[in-house]
């Protein structure tokens, strides 16, 4: 059972279009983060979200934190070619150390 | 600081050989992490530590693996005799602190032939 469940898992677009990616859970988190892999590297940070209703923009990407803090988006306007990589979040369980990573969503913009 | 080192970045070992994977935090950053990362799947943490400190071992299997951060040098995962399922990509990051974002290293590939 993942605690963390990403959708879709898999999302090939246009480039130019517009997409969202979504993160779940039924549990709490104090905080969610979210990272963009490229193949052969590690994860890097985008954003840190911390409050319920949190909203953050990154250039044409925009995070939303849920109210109840258990659910994430991120929404790309006019994606591009380089956006092309996985889509990681990754959360802070209330009163627990460590991160737990989604199942991830594997993002290609075609030219 | 180029950030968090991973040495070496491949690593091959036969079945029954030890494996040891290297991290240096960034520094500053007294806080690390090991995650390993099968193909086309997300990361699973396996332990956190602080300078001298395991804070939290929990998802680190039982037998034959083990991680430690010594005062002085950088954190160590070290794999007992490995079996061909430890061949995944093994990933540290650092933080200055619990619910910082965490800064990930280039990852260790260990495929056990």
């Amino acid at each position: 059972t993942q605690l963390l469940e990403q959708s879709p898992q898999f999302l090939s677009i246009q480039e130019g279009e517009n997409l969202t990616v979504y993160c779940n859970s039924s549990s709490v988190f104090s905080s969610l983060q979210w990272y963009r892999q490229e193949p052969g590297e590690g994860p890097v940070l985008l954003v840190t979200v911390v409050t319920g209703g949190e909203v953050k923009k990154l250039k044409r990407l925009t995070f939303q934190f849920g109210d109840a803090r258990k659910d994430s988006s991120l929404h790309i306007t006019a994606a591009q070619p380089g956006d092309t990589g996985l889509y990681l979040c990754a959360g802070v369980l209330l009163g627990a150390n460590n991160l737990f990573f989604g199942t991830g969503t594997r993002l290609t913009v075609i030219p | 600081n180029a950030g968090v080192m991973q040495n070496p970045r491949h690593l091959v070992r036969r079945r029954g050989q030890e494996a040891r994977l290297r991290c240096s935090p960034m520094k500053g950053h007294s806080h690390v992490y090991w995650y390993r990362q099968l193909p086309e799947e997300g990361l699973k943490f396996m332990v956190y530590l602080q300078k001298e400190n395991i804070i939290d071992e929990s998802g680190m299997p039982k037998e034959r693996f083990s991680a430690e951060f010594p005062k002085e040098g950088p954190s160590i995962l070290r794999i007992q005799q490995v079996v061909r399922g430890d061949s995944a990509a093994y990933f540290c990051a650092s933080s200055s602190g619990q619910g910082y974002g965490y800064t990930f290293g280039s990852g260790t590939r260990l495929t056990v032939v």
